[in-house]
């Protein structure tokens, strides 16, 4: 069974400063990972995909690493903002090659960004 | 393209009954799966439905059930509805393709309330 982390849990800082938000899986053979965004009682919005072919993936400020036989990936957030606290969340699908559909999350990482 | 739908957007039930969330996927998709997301967790996969039929399912009872219709939208189904079942209830669409893992795509999710 995949099991998914992410560290931290929650984080607080102002406005400007570059993010680092941390997710480890416990089995690495996936074929990518996905990060999302959620804001309170909201649905999820898809950041970024990397496919396990990939070592990164950029979208504007964001950029998310992958390392395989580590287990982990990391998502980067540059010049903060306000506007992008909210909760942010890790998905791997099975490992072991599985294409089946399910997705595991991590608990996610509580971003305040303050003025 | 509207995306995935779900509906309705909130609901409120008593203990016992039964009640059923709908979903559309984004065009273009043929794979449906439910999440159920409690309050400051990550969410949890119900099950997948891909050719009308449910191809996996997660840790739920047989309370929850559902259905996939021939033009790919489906319905969760929960019956004896417990105090526990109050959550956000997820729908994401994604298309199978058995070679590789292809991206989901999450509505805004069904808030029940169970009293």
């Amino acid at each position: 069974k995949q099991e998914v982390t992410q560290i931290p849990a929650a984080l607080s800082v102002p406005e400007g400063e570059n993010l680092v938000l941390n997710c480890s899986f416990t089995d690495s053979a996936i074929y990518n990972l996905q990060w999302f965004r959620q804001d309170p009682g909201k649905g999820l919005t898809s950041l970024l995909l990397i496919q396990s072919s990939q070592r990164e993936q950029t979208s504007g400020r964001l950029n998310a690493s992958l390392d395989k036989s580590s287990g982990r990936s990391t998502l980067y957030i540059a010049a903060s903002q306000p506007g992008d606290s909210a909760t942010y969340l890790c998905a791997v699908p099975p490992g072991r090659g599985s294409t089946l559909g399910r997705l595991y999350f991590g608990r996610g990482t509580q971003l305040t960004v303050w003025p | 393209d509207a995306g995935v739908t779900q509906s309705p957007t909130h609901l409120i039930k008593t203990r016992g009954q039964q009640v059923t969330l709908r979903c559309s996927p984004k065009s273009g998709h043929d794979t449906v799966s439910w999440y159920q997301q409690a309050l400051g967790q990550g969410p949890q996969f119900i099950f997948q439905y891909y050719e009308e039929e449910e191809r996996q399912r997660g840790n739920f009872p047989d309370r929850f059930s559902g259905h996939q219709f021939p033009n790919y939208s489906s319905e969760l189904n929960v019956n004896a509805l417990l105090l526990g079942d109050s959550a956000l209830y997820l729908c994401a669409s994604s298309w199978l393709d058995r070679d590789s893992y292809n991206e989901q795509f999450f509505g805004p999710g069904t808030r029940l309330t169970v009293l």
